[in-house]
């Protein structure tokens, strides 16, 4: 199984500041197959990324992905007040489909 | 293009829960579903998918001996059935479709969630 670490566990920052949230694989895990989802309480998650730094429809451009191998990033480059949720990095490299642990970004 | 998931769920530890999640909006068969769920104060945990057009299915070890995934074209419905459950089965359900027909990854479209609880 590909082990998906992610960090912080939790990044706490101001609206209108810079986060970037990272995704470490164990193995090298093929860019088309990394995905980034936002995921707030009592919501579905929220598919963000996709192919490691492909937005998904409807998905403002302050988000943004990048990386490869077994190091991959999510931005977003002046934080909003509903960016304020949790971060899970997801791949499709190999069964099983393992998701990080997740970043809580929360307000400061 | 639509994912509705069936009501909450209690059951007693040993039983067995099964959740449907109804397509609509797209061709059903078209299309992979995967389960995804997330346990209170945990993430989220992929549990497997299932191609609805040849009833193929993949399960992530952990659930492989319980988990027992379905789907009836005739109703554009996916079911997720899990057996022998434990209170730490608690959590809520998640079908999921992914962005493009024919593809396994990239899970675009999501079911509002299904939450099961387990308890004596």
């Amino acid at each position: 199984e590909i082990v998906l670490t992610q960090s912080p566990d939790t990044l706490s920052l101001s609206p209108g500041e810079r986060a970037t949230l990272s995704c470490r694989a164990r193995q090298s895990v093929t860019s088309a197959n990394l995905a980034w989802y936002q995921h707030k309480p009592g919501q579905a998650p929220r598919l963000l990324i996709y192919g490691a730094s492909s937005r998904a429809t409807g998905i403002p451009d302050r988000f943004s992905g990048s990386g490869s191998g077994t190091d991959f990033t999510l931005t977003i480059s002046r934080l909003e007040p509903e960016d304020f949720a949790v971060y899970y990095c997801q791949q499709y490299s190999s069964s099983p489909y393992s998701f990080g642990q997740g970043t809580k970004l929360e307000i400061k | 293009e639509q994912l509705v998931q069936s009501g909450a769920e209690v059951k007693k530890p040993g039983a067995s829960v099964k959740v449907s999640c109804k397509a609509s909006g797209y061709t059903f068969t078209g299309y992979y579903m995967h389960w995804v769920r997330q346990a209170p104060g945990q993430g989220l945990e992929w549990m497997g998918w299932i191609n609805p057009n040849t009833g193929g299915t993949i399960y992530a070890p952990k659930f492989q001996d319980r988990v027992t995934l379905t789907s009836d074209t005739s109703i554009s419905t996916a079911y997720m059935e899990l057996s022998r459950l434990r209170s730490d089965d608690t959590a809520i359900y998640y079908c999921a479709r992914p962005l493009h027909p024919s593809a396994i990854r990239w899970a675009g479209i999501w079911g509002q969630g299904t939450l099961v609880t387990v308890s004596s």
